[in-house]
């Protein structure tokens, strides 16, 4: 089947403009995650959702940052006022809903490079 | 902080050579150590993962071996093969919080040479 998919593929845009960067999940999948990979380092976590809500969104930068899941699928992150410094690859992850045993495995999208210039 | 600490950044070894990546973590709440592997232009991927049950997992040419007491863990990857060149992270999280969001470390470039 089809895995997580992510849109645009690469996103350029110039300082202190607007963008929304696409994730579709693995179908079926509740929980979907939002991380941030920059040049050299490891993803680091950004917003958590299960369903429609946004359950931990403790990893978003600032309030430049908001993201949004109104049916429960499609993610769009929202970045306003793009600064230089939000470079990066950001990251969608799928997972489907936990067994009692705990952990199920995050599936990870191909990313959005974004570049702000 | 980086809760998650990763070591070395980079490593370059002849092919069949077993190269050793190493992890430390502070919170010991965690309880899910999984290892993923990046190819340039791709998301990562998991590889192999433990619970702290366990001391050695095993999955094909790929062993996790895991310390709990000195909260530390690492990746072997046995007889490498020139396709094993990737970046390998690992990550750690805890069950109960946002069902398992992955604290990563920062990655070690892999280099297996013909």
């Amino acid at each position: 089947g089809a895995g997580v998919s992510q849109t645009p593929s690469n996103k350029v845009t110039e300082k202190g403009k607007y963008v929304e960067l696409r994730c579709d999940p693995i179908s079926g999948h509740t929980a979907l995650y939002w991380y941030r990979q920059s040049l050299g380092q490891g993803p680091e976590f950004l917003i958590y959702f299960q369903g429609t809500g946004a359950a931990d969104d403790s990893g978003l930068p600032n309030d430049r940052f908001f993201a949004v899941r109104p049916e429960g699928s499609v993610s769009t992150l929202k970045i306003q006022r793009t600064e230089r410094g939000d470079s990066a690859v950001y990251l969608c992850a799928s997972s489907s809903t936990p067994r009692t045993s705990g952990h199920n495995e995050q599936f990870f999208g191909p990313g959005t490079r974004l570049t702000v210039l | 902080q980086q809760q998650v600490k990763q070591s070395p950044q980079s490593l370059i070894v002849q092919k069949g050579g077993i190269p050793i990546i190493n992890c430390a973590y502070e919170n010991t709440a965690f309880d899910y150590f999984p290892w993923y592997q990046q190819f340039p232009g791709k998301g990562p991927a998991l590889l192999i993962a433990i619970r702290p049950d366990v001391s050695e997992k095993k999955e094909g040419r790929f062993t996790i071996s895991f310390n709990k007491s000195a909260k530390q863990f690492s990746l072997h990857i046995m007889d490498s093969q020139p396709g094993d060149s990737a970046t390998y992270f690992c990550a750690a999280s805890r069950t109960t919080d946002s069902w398992g969001k992955l604290q990563f470390g920062a990655g070690t470039q892999v280099v297996v040479t013909p």
